[in-house]
């Protein structure tokens, strides 16, 4: 079966830029999504098929993705984006979440 | 605006049988799938299966597959996660979530429920 695997923990200083790696086999190959879930809250899209954010996403948030990795990256890092972040794809009628990254901002 | 709107918390006995509902507004129920995802306590997101509306296409995670059924009413805009014997690893909490996309490859989930907690105990 397809796996997607996250880091459990990322740091990152206020105002500093955070990387959130998801890897998995030719993830390139297919789209990747992220979610962002702070605690006690549904998930919320923050990226969609690798790069678009959604409406209502600051610009602070990007995505790419190529090879084996799609990246989710938050420039400017603020306290309010500490939270879990999710990465997702789709492998022939499965729909996969990596692990799940938390990131702390201090 | 889209919104999902799920039935409230459940607390169940091993054994029983459970219903929960997520009823869509804002939207043409009919165009889209609606996916269930589980999250067990202090762990991550978990696809459980995701159902098209229109015809009842349904695809079950390998891991849910027999475990649990989904279902949809079009005539009150409503889908549906059942159990037919619920276990007590069956507490979490369950999000309903639309799938947009063209075409699957491009799917993502784009709107999601409030979550509904199950809780089974004896």
């Amino acid at each position: 079966s397809f796996e997607l695997t996250q880091p459990s923990s990322v740091s990152v200083s206020p105002g500093q830029t955070a990387s959130i790696d998801c890897s998995g086999d030719n993830l390139g190959n297919r789209y990747a999504s992220w979610y962002q879930q702070k605690p006690g809250q549904s998930p919320v899209l923050v990226i969609y098929q690798d790069t678009k954010r959604p409406s209502g996403i600051p610009e602070r948030f990007s995505g790419s993705n190529s090879a084996n990795t799609a990246t989710l990256t938050i420039r400017g890092t603020q306290a309010m984006d500490e939270a879990d972040y999710y990465c997702q794809t789709w492998d022939t009628n499965i729909w996969v979440f990596g692990g799940g990254t938390k990131l702390t901002v201090l | 605006e889209v919104q999902l709107v799920q039935s409230g918390a459940e607390v169940k006995k091993p054994g029983e049988s459970l219903t929960v509902s997520c009823r869509a507004s804002g939207y043409t129920f009919t165009e889209f799938w609606i996916g269930w995802v589980r999250q067990m306590p202090g762990k991550g997101l978990e696809w459980m299966g995701v159902i098209y509306v229109d015809d009842s296409d349904t695809r079950y995670s390998p891991s849910f597959q027999g475990q649990v059924t989904l279902s949809v009413d079009k005539s009150i805009n409503t889908a549906h996660l059942q159990w037919n014997s619920l276990k007590a690893s069956d507490t979490a909490m369950y999000y309903c979530a639309r799938l947009h996309g063209g075409n699957p490859i491009e799917y993502y989930f784009d709107f999601w429920g409030q979550g509904t907690l199950v809780t089974v105990s004896s």
